[in-house]
């Protein structure tokens, strides 16, 4: 299976503040990559799928970029409503979907 | 609207058996990637199964051989059969569904717990 790992596991930032995130597969995903945010007793929320398309009804300060085995999501300008924990996912071939570690965003 | 409404969860004994049910409202289930995630108490994602449009089904190794993911057309409904429930099959587990190979969940259900422990 493709292993997925995430970076950092925790983050503390402020509001405004541009926040990265990166998660990087063991083998090349193309662009099948998704980024999901997930607030606490709730399940997943698709932010972007391939990479870097944005989700309807997702704010634009969220952004994705990446190819391969690196892929970066990024919040322009952190917001209250982000604190949240964020995971990446493969889904090449759509089998043996996995996801990162995840990331907890603290503001 | 696109709903999708899970149950079947509760308490197992290890080694007991229970069948999730994720029935589906908004669009048709056969059309679609579905997937069955769980999270383990304060844990990370977990994809346990994936069933394709085409009746392609896939498990992770931590289920094979014990969960079977599966759907019934004429009820619009999606299941996992689980059996010899183990201990570290508690979890929360949620199903969510793609329109196609791809895109990622863009629609989840609620969750349904399940909790193995004599």
């Amino acid at each position: 299976d493709i292993q997925m790992t995430q970076s950092p596991s925790t983050l503390s930032a402020s509001v405004g503040d541009r926040v990265t995130i990166t998660c990087r597969a063991s083998q090349s995903i193309s662009s099948w990559l998704a980024w999901y945010q997930q607030k606490s007793g709730k399940a997943p929320r698709l932010l972007i799928y391939k990479a870097s398309t944005l989700e309807g009804g997702v704010p634009s300060r969220f952004s994705g970029s990446g190819s391969g085995t690196e892929f970066t999501l990024t919040i322009s300008s952190l917001q209250p409503d982000d604190s949240a924990t964020y995971y990446c996912q493969q889904y090449k071939s759509y089998l043996g979907l996995t996801f990162g570690g995840g990331t907890k965003v603290e503001i | 609207e696109v709903q999708l409404v899970e149950s079947g969860g509760g308490l197992i004994q290890p080694g007991g058996s229970l069948r999730l049910s994720c029935a589906a409202s908004g669009f048709t289930v056969s059309s679609n990637y579905m997937t069955w995630v769980r999270q383990a108490p304060g844990k990370g994602l977990e994809c346990v199964s994936v069933i394709h449009s085409d009746g392609y089904t896939y498990h992770a190794d931590s289920v094979k051989g014990r969960f079977t993911i599966s759907r019934d057309n004429s009820k619009n409904t999606l299941y996992l059969q689980m059996n010899n429930l183990r201990a570290e099959d508690t979890a929360m587990y949620y199903c969510g569904r793609a329109p196609s190979a791809s895109y990622g969940s863009d629609y989840w259900g609620q969750g349904t717990l399940v909790t193995v422990s004599s």
